[in-house]
């Protein structure tokens, strides 16, 4: 079983600032897909990002890039110049594609304040 | 096109009873799955259906239940309603995914159910 891990409960950020979201997990898997997805207080799920674990190359969308360490097993997410609307709950996940095992394994959250 | 909807977005239920969570998936797409999402227990799979079978399943207990219908719009079920069972539950709905290929899961905006 796949288990991931957020340490911070909790992160406040200044309008305009940067803040870092640390995931880690654990797996046997070679080949798997891990997800940043952020749940505001409207509770819509939305997929930020995503990773494909054969990729060396750190994935970015926008404001939003990861730093992926393959074997540290470390996904760490990075919000640039934060912005109001980037108030919410980020949730790091895990996926095994390509198999009957098609589920996301989610870490507890992380909640983000961005502070103006 | 219309995302993935479901009903009803509030219940209140007392224990014992049963109810039953609708979710339609985006047109097209064939894959649903179901999340459980409480403050302890974070967001757990409990489910995931294909063109009208369970593909994969959480560890839940019996008395959670699901089924699809051949226009892809699932149904579960929770009987025996305990006060553990008060939580959001979200549906996420994909083209296909599992051993074939990878698809995005796109979330509803949950039902939020409470058990008195």
């Amino acid at each position: 079983a796949q288990t991931v891990t957020q340490s911070q409960p909790e992160m406040s950020v200044q309008e305009a600032e940067t803040v870092t979201l640390s995931c880690t997990y654990d797996t046997s898997e070679n080949n798997y897909y891990l997800f940043w997805y952020k749940q505001p207080p409207s509770r819509q799920m939305i997929l930020v990002i995503r990773q494909e674990a054969y990729k060396q190359q750190n994935a970015t969308e926008n404001r939003f890039s990861v730093n992926f360490q393959k074997a540290a097993k470390s996904f760490s997410l990075k919000i640039s110049d934060s912005q109001l609307g980037d108030t919410a709950m980020y949730f790091c996940a895990f996926m095994k594609p390509f198999s009957n095992d098609y589920k996301l394994s989610f870490g507890a959250g992380t909640t983000v304040t961005v502070r103006a | 096109k219309a995302g993935v909807t479901q009903t009803p977005r509030y219940l209140i239920k007392t224990r014992g009873q049963q109810v039953t969570l609708s979710c339609s998936p985006i047109s097209g797409h064939r894959s649903v799955s179901w999340y459980q999402q409480t403050p302890g227990q974070g967001l757990q799979f409990l489910f995931e259906y294909f063109s009208e079978t369970q593909r994969n399943k959480g560890n839940f207990p019996g008395r959670f239940s699901g089924r699809q219908f051949s226009n892809s719009r699932s149904e579960m079920n929770v009987s025996t309603l305990e006060l553990g069972d008060s939580a959001l539950y979200l549906c996420a709905s994909s083209l296909e995914g599992g051993p074939s290929s990878y698809n995005e899961q796109f979330f509803g905006p949950g039902t939020r159910l409470t058990v008195l």
